[in-house]
């Protein structure tokens, strides 16, 4: 079965600093990765994808991660931290293999503080 | 594009009542998800739809809980009857087709208050 496992519940980051929000995930085959946002009283939002190549993504809002195959790892990252970015952040994964539910992680709060 | 529309966003009934929540998908997606939201179990997918079809309904909770796709443009989560704890938001989404490879469009949430 596959999972998503985000480590931390919440994540706090001073305005101007780096940012990282961790994902390791488990999946049989070639994985499909997925991050979204969530703002308060509004649905996920799509924010970047890795389906294969480059294992640097580059997505919405400046954000960017980072596809870590030996560590089963897909972090979040943005070099620059604004206000704004206080949400609630997924990742999910799936897999190349037909149908294949695509499962969400529990969700990390980011809070940054300016 | 509109995006993804639920309707209605909040409902609040009585424990027992039937409540339907409506989901307009985006225009040529031809896959629609329904998941349920809450603090203690997070997202879970309720429900998968492909070309009108369901394909994946392992995650329906009961009995109680019945979904429709009558056509591209229209689909229906029905609770009957409804619980307190079924209390959560409730969110439609779409993707473009069957590749897992695209992402998907979340609608705004339909926020169910059974009391």
């Amino acid at each position: 079965a596959q999972s998503v496992a985000q480590p931390e519940d919440q994540v706090n980051v001073a305005e101007g600093n780096p940012l990282t929000v961790k994902c390791t995930y488990s999946v049989s085959g070639n994985p499909y990765l997925f991050w979204y946002v969530q703002y308060p009283n509004r649905g996920l939002q799509f924010l970047l994808k890795y389906i294969t190549g480059d294992n640097l993504v580059k997505g919405s809002y400046g954000f960017e991660a980072e596809f870590n195959k030996s560590q089963t790892s897909f972090h979040l990252k943005k070099p620059s931290a604004l206000v704004s970015d206080s949400a609630l952040y997924f990742c999910a994964v799936t897999n190349s293999g037909g149908y294949q539910k695509v499962t969400f992680g529990i969700g990390t709060k980011l809070q940054v503080i300016p | 594009d509109a995006g993804v529309i639920q309707s209605p966003r909040h409902e609040v009934t009585e424990m027992g009542q039937e409540v339907t929540l409506r989901c307009k998908p985006i225009s040529g997606h031809n896959s629609l998800f329904w998941y349920r939201q809450t603090m203690m179990r997070g997202l879970e997918l309720l429900i998968y739809f492909n070309n009108n079809v369901p394909i994946d309904d392992s995650g329906m909770p009961e009995d109680r809980f019945s979904a429709k796709m009558p056509n591209a443009s229209f689909s229906t989560l029905k609770i009957q009857p409804s619980e307190p704890r079924d209390s959560a938001v409730y969110f439609c989404a779409s993707r473009r087709d069957s590749t897992p490879f695209y992402e998907q469009y979340f609608g705004p949430g339909t926020r169910l208050t059974v009391t």
